[in-house]
């Protein structure tokens, strides 16, 4: 039980375009995600929570506009990169937790901006 | 601030003998710890918690942590590693109000042959 999906599992695209990430918990419903981004050989660093149906909180330092989050269900979130450069590159890890202290990791999605 | 430190960016074992991955905190109020693992290109995943209760916690592959309150620690330990415990280890604690997590700058575990 909780699994976690993300799709795609790695995106190539150019700069300036959009890429769209997809969260989804497969047998639970979650009323809380959240969004890492991790760079090479870092830690996880947590770039916004979102919970269904509700604004997506970001934390310090996360442009809003840059990276859109949309929990339309209890079973999926998803990440928008508008406008992706290069320093976007990175790997991006959702989670999603049904209740408190318990968190389930996807697999992580590779994006690459060229 | 809240923070999770990891000493020790690479940690080398001996297949057989036991590991320990070293983990210290910063909470304010009751920490809730945690250990994951994570394989190259692949998310996270759990090893074990510490909500309350006993200090010794076990979890998934034989692994088991103790947590200390008096040093702040939460050190993650293995009687004898493999070499398939070759990863990336990650400790962290819920911050936030309860509902963020906050990760250590993990330990690279190696055991060789």
């Amino acid at each position: 039980g909780a699994v976690v999906s993300q799709h795609p599992s790695w995106v190539i695209c150019k700069s300036g375009t959009s890429v769209k990430i997809e969260c989804r918990s497969l047998d639970f419903q979650a009323t809380t995600m959240f969004w890492y981004r991790q760079f090479p050989k870092q830690s996880l660093m947590l770039m916004a929570t979102s919970n269904e149906g509700s604004k997506a909180t970001y934390e310090q330092g996360v442009e809003k506009d840059k990276f859109l989050i949309n929990h339309a269900s209890l079973t999926l979130s998803t990440l928008t990169v508008t406008s992706a450069h290069p320093e976007d590159s990175s790997f991006y890890i959702c989670s999603a937790s049904s209740r408190a202290y318990e968190q389930y990791f996807g697999p992580g999605t590779r994006l690459t901006v060229t | 601030a809240q923070s999770v430190a990891q000493p020790e960016d690479q940690v080398n074992v001996a297949e057989g003998n036991p590991l320990t991955v070293k983990c210290t905190y910063s909470v304010s109020g009751n920490p809730y710890l945690f250990w994951y693992v994570q394989y190259p290109n692949r998310g996270l995943q759990f090893l074990l918690k510490y909500i309350t209760g006993d200090n010794l916690v076990k979890g998934s592959y034989g692994f088991e942590a103790e947590f200390n309150k008096s040093q702040t620690s939460f050190h993650l330990k293995k009687p004898s590693a493999l070499v398939s415990d070759s990863a990336l280890y990650f400790c962290a604690a819920l911050t936030g109000g309860g509902n963020k997590l906050t990760f250590g700058t993990g330990t690279q575990l190696k055991v060789e042959l």
